[in-house]
């Protein structure tokens, strides 16, 4: 079964935690990506990934960090989270023609 | 100006009527386009992906797509209550980025 798995699903921080979300996928797709979502803004590309050691900026990549040492695993890193930063978050796997996205991360930042 | 524009709605029809969904892009790099539906507090799902001018139907779903125009269009016939939803377009650009509308939100009443 096609699926994009992140982890974790809720998690609620403090300004100034460094903290990582996981994701990892199990279609060998090359491309990959990380969205956040907030409301009336739809969905915004922070940064994507065409193969491994490969990753470019999206939309909003400021404040985050990514890296791609496998092909399956992309990771998106808050180094210095802030408040701005609570969101709800997708990671992506993408074929050509399919795009699967995982169940998402709601992340709050007091 | 915004690169994705939807309607945001809501838009509303009855059931067994078509709903007509609209998108227009700023890019002119965009090779391919694509329609997601996202149910309330989950993931968005795709639904359509479409990338040469003219319609391509999938079941109940047409989309229709005119590149002079930077315009596309998804159509849902036979609108059943289950179909209510949030319904989001996206292009990949030039750059293999991603941008999606922020979506337009769909309501079907029995």
């Amino acid at each position: 079964e096609a699926q994009v798995t992140q982890n974790p699903r809720y998690l609620i921080t403090v300004t100034g935690k460094k903290l990582t979300v996981t994701c990892s996928q199990n279609m060998n797709h090359e491309y990959m990506s990380w969205y956040r979502q907030d409301p009336g803004l739809g969905l915004r590309q922070i940064y994507y990934s065409m193969n491994v050691e490969v990753t470019d900026k999206g939309d909003v990549p400021e404040g985050y960090k990514v890296s791609r040492k496998e092909k399956r695993n992309f990771p998106l890193i808050l180094e210095s989270p802030s408040p701005n930063q609570t969101s709800l978050y997708f990671c992506a796997s993408s074929g050509w023609r399919e795009q699967f996205f995982g169940p998402g991360t709601r992340l709050t930042v007091l | 100006q915004k690169e994705v524009e939807q309607n945001s709605g809501p838009l509303s029809v009855p059931e067994g009527a078509i709903a007509s969904l609209n998108c227009t892009y700023s890019d002119r790099g965009s090779q391919s386009f694509f329609w997601y539906r996202q149910y309330s507090g989950k993931s968005p799902e795709l639904i359509m992906f479409i990338y040469s001018n003219g319609d391509k139907e999938d079941g109940r779903f047409t989309a229709q797509l005119n590149k002079a125009s930077q315009y596309v269009s998804l159509l849902i016939r036979d609108s059943q209550p289950s179909d209510s939803a949030t319904y989001l377009c996206a292009f990949r650009g030039g750059n293999n980025d991603m941008r999606f509308g922020a979506g337009t939100r769909l309501t079907v009443k029995p």
